[in-house]
């Protein structure tokens, strides 16, 4: 079956760094992906997706590429921001029933 | 308009107790699916709904879950016989169809 593979957290950054967070998966076919984000307190909210290979999706400042040949989704933003602190959720959806495959999701806590 | 509902938001019951938890989709969401994020094993998927048939079941971890759904809208996740390692954030998600899944807030169980 699918599966994710995220970053450990985890990560702290000081205001205005550059962030990455790596996501790698392994599926069969050509699946959807997803980066989803819970701020404290809250629930899940998709922050953005891509639907094929080398399509790119962005968000708030957040950016993400399909990259089919490296099996990829890493989660970049130039310029981080106290408000980011959240734990960040990398996704793949199942061809068919478009259930979704979750990575362990990474903490991350900006420091002003 | 309206988001996912879920109640009740908060949930405690004692060891061997049967539990209900209720999610409301968004109008018009064909499909449904519940998910559980507890702190050992992240965010997993438990139930797939399309309409009021389940045609993936595969998450379920045991025979004291069940899951319902009428009308194309309700669904009641139904955990008999609580255990403690039941405890968890239970997650319901709706989707239109070709869109993307939103989650609801989440209701939270302890079982004691």
């Amino acid at each position: 079956g699918n599966s994710v593979t995220q970053m450990e957290g985890p990560v702290t950054l000081s205001e205005e760094a550059f962030l990455t967070i790596n996501c790698t998966y392994t599926a069969t076919g050509y699946p959807s992906l997803f980066w989803y984000v819970q701020y404290p307190g809250e629930g899940l909210q998709l922050l953005l997706k891509a639907t094929k290979a080398d399509d790119k999706g962005s968000n708030k400042g957040f950016e993400a590429t399909y990259r089919k040949e490296t099996t990829s989704f890493h989660l970049e933003k130039g310029s981080v921001q106290v408000s980011d602190s959240a734990v960040y959720f990398c996704a793949i959806e199942d061809f068919g029933n478009e259930k979704l495959t979750f990575g362990t999701g990474t903490r991350l806590t900006i420091i002003p | 308009g309206a988001g996912v509902s879920q109640s009740p938001s908060n949930k405690v019951t004692e060891k061997g107790k049967d539990v209900e938890l209720r999610c409301d989709p968004i109008s018009g969401h064909t499909a449904l699916y519940w998910y559980r994020q507890s702190l050992g094993q992240g965010l997993e998927f438990l139930i797939y709904f399309q309409g009021n048939s389940a045609p993936d079941k595969s998450g379920l971890p045991s025979d004291r879950f069940s899951a319902e759904r009428t009308g194309g809208s309700v669904s009641t996740l139904t955990i008999q016989r609580t255990q403690q390692e039941d405890s968890a954030v239970y997650l319901c998600a709706s989707k239109a169809f070709q869109e993307t899944q939103y989650f609801g807030p989440g209701t939270r169980l302890l079982v004691l």
